[in-house]
């Protein structure tokens, strides 16, 4: 059964503060992961990442892939209280449905 | 529309009634996916339409969950005699080429209590 991991599954830091976000995964046949962001209902689009070792960027966003060790990072530099959300990871894989499996989230919190 | 759209945004039931739940994919989309979301659990996945293929429904977690797409485009997600573990948000999404090779889009979602 495939399974993503994510930690921690809360994180609290003050407005200004760098955060890591973890995602570990297990699947069968890996094609992509990806990362979401979910403020209030609708998840969004934030990366899709295939290759080992590229980092993918946008803003103050940045994500990184480790297909030998198997996880993914996601940077968020100078943090701003519209980053409070749930950071979703999800992969897409050959096994089961043809879709995605998400992992339970990290549900950010900037304090100002 | 632009986006996914899904309704009802919230929806509250009794236990053992059924409820509808609807949604929109985007215009040309050929991959629609049903998942949901229970209060701080990730999204489970429920049920996929590619196309004109045989949905995949191994995510169906019993057989008082169904759902159908008609004509390629909008889906309905039935449950039956409902119960409150079916309390959650449940999200539609939609692709166009499949989760695989690209993002999926997503509906704000239908809001379940079950009482």
């Amino acid at each position: 059964e495939d399974k993503v991991v994510q930690s921690p599954l809360s994180l609290v830091v003050h407005e200004g503060d760098t955060v890591t976000l973890n995602c570990s995964y297990e699947v069968t046949n890996f094609r992509s992961l990806l990362w979401y962001k979910q403020e209030k209902k609708a998840p969004t689009f934030l990366f899709m990442l295939t290759s080992s070792g590229i980092e993918k960027k946008s803003g103050r966003l940045s994500s990184i892939l480790d297909k030998k060790e198997l996880f993914s990072i996601l940077n968020i530099t100078a943090t701003q209280t519209g980053d409070s959300a749930i950071y979703l990871c999800a992969v897409s894989s050959g096994g089961g449905a043809d879709g995605l499996t998400f992992g339970k989230g990290t549900h950010l919190i900037i304090q100002p | 529309g632009a986006g996914v759209s899904q309704s009802p945004s919230n929806k509250v039931t009794e236990k053992g009634k059924d409820v509808e739940l609807r949604c929109d994919p985007i215009s040309g989309h050929t991959a629609l996916y049903w998942y949901r979301q229970s209060l701080g659990q990730g999204l489970e996945f429920l049920i996929y339409f590619q196309g004109n293929s045989a949905p995949d429904k191994s995510g169906l977690p019993s057989d008082r969950f169904s759902a159908e797409r008609t004509g390629g485009s909008v889906s309905t997600l039935t449950i039956q005699r409902t119960q409150q573990e079916d309390s959650a948000v449940y999200l539609c999404a939609s692709s166009p080429r499949g989760g695989r090779d690209g993002e999926l889009f997503f509906g704000e979602g239908s809001r379940l209590t079950v009482l």
